[in-house]
């Protein structure tokens, strides 16, 4: 969706360097969600994020990884130190504030809106 | 912990030709399930989603899925496909977490269209 914005769309590091991935929600959003998709698989859920807080990090590895959303700017996630099993393309997606956004609506309501996605390469 | 399997990493179809693409699923409570199509460089795009009531449930671009419980599937179909779905479709499950909602992927299936 043309609301959510990510940038850089394509970000390219060299082993040991960091990385920043930038998310602007739809506007009004105050939910964020990153995802990651390595080639030829599915979007494996990251960490979800309300406005300075983390609600759920369960799909965060443990070391390098971390992210943000403050109260004022996009929502960052960060990688450090990056390593060639970093490449990817990471996704976030916004959505309203409530509960159970994902229940809002009927069948085709869109409860979450997801950005174009960056592609990390690490060389 | 809940799953998803989409079996079919790629399906070939002529255009205009009917297609099903599988999902099945694996949840202990009511399952919500999503399917999302991906084209080439893009986020997802929301086709359909189920949460209760009538288990048939009509999507945008003329998609449908269909709910079964008893096989724990939410397949896709479409009558008549057209050149401009080939794309990679995602099939989901949104678990419930602590009052937040998570979701979990199946690895896609890529849907190429032949002239």
């Amino acid at each position: 969706n043309a609301g959510v914005m990510q940038n850089p769309r394509h970000l390219v590091r060299r082993r040991g360097q960091e990385a920043r991935l930038r998310c602007s929600p739809m506007k009004g959003h105050s939910h964020v969600y990153w995802y990651r998709q390595l080639p030829e698989e599915g979007l494996k859920f990251m960490v979800y994020l309300q406005k300075e807080n983390i609600i759920d990090e369960s799909g965060m590895p443990k070391e390098r990884f971390s992210a943000e959303f403050p109260k004022e700017g996009p929502s960052i996630l960060r990688i450090q130190q990056v390593v060639r099993g970093d490449s990817a393309a990471y996704f976030c997606a916004s959505s309203p504030p409530g509960q159970a956004p994902w229940l809002a609506g009927g069948p085709t309501s869109d409860t979450q809106y997801f950005g174009p996605g960056t592609r990390l390469t690490v060389l | 912990a809940q799953s998803v399997t989409q079996p079919d990493i790629h399906i070939t179809v002529s255009e205009g030709a009917s297609l099903e693409l599988r999902c099945n699923y694996s949840y202990g409570a009511t399952p919500y399930l999503f399917w999302y199509v991906q084209s080439p460089g893009q986020g997802l795009q929301l086709l359909l989603k189920y949460f209760s009531g009538d288990t048939l449930v009509q999507g945008i671009k003329g998609f449908e899925a269909e709910f079964k419980r008893s096989q724990s599937s939410f397949n896709l179909r479409k009558p008549s496909v057209h050149w401009s779905d080939a794309a990679e479709y995602f099939c989901a499950v949104v678990r419930a977490s602590g009052g937040s909602y998570i979701p979990t992927f199946g690895r896609g299936t890529s849907l190429i269209v032949h002239p």
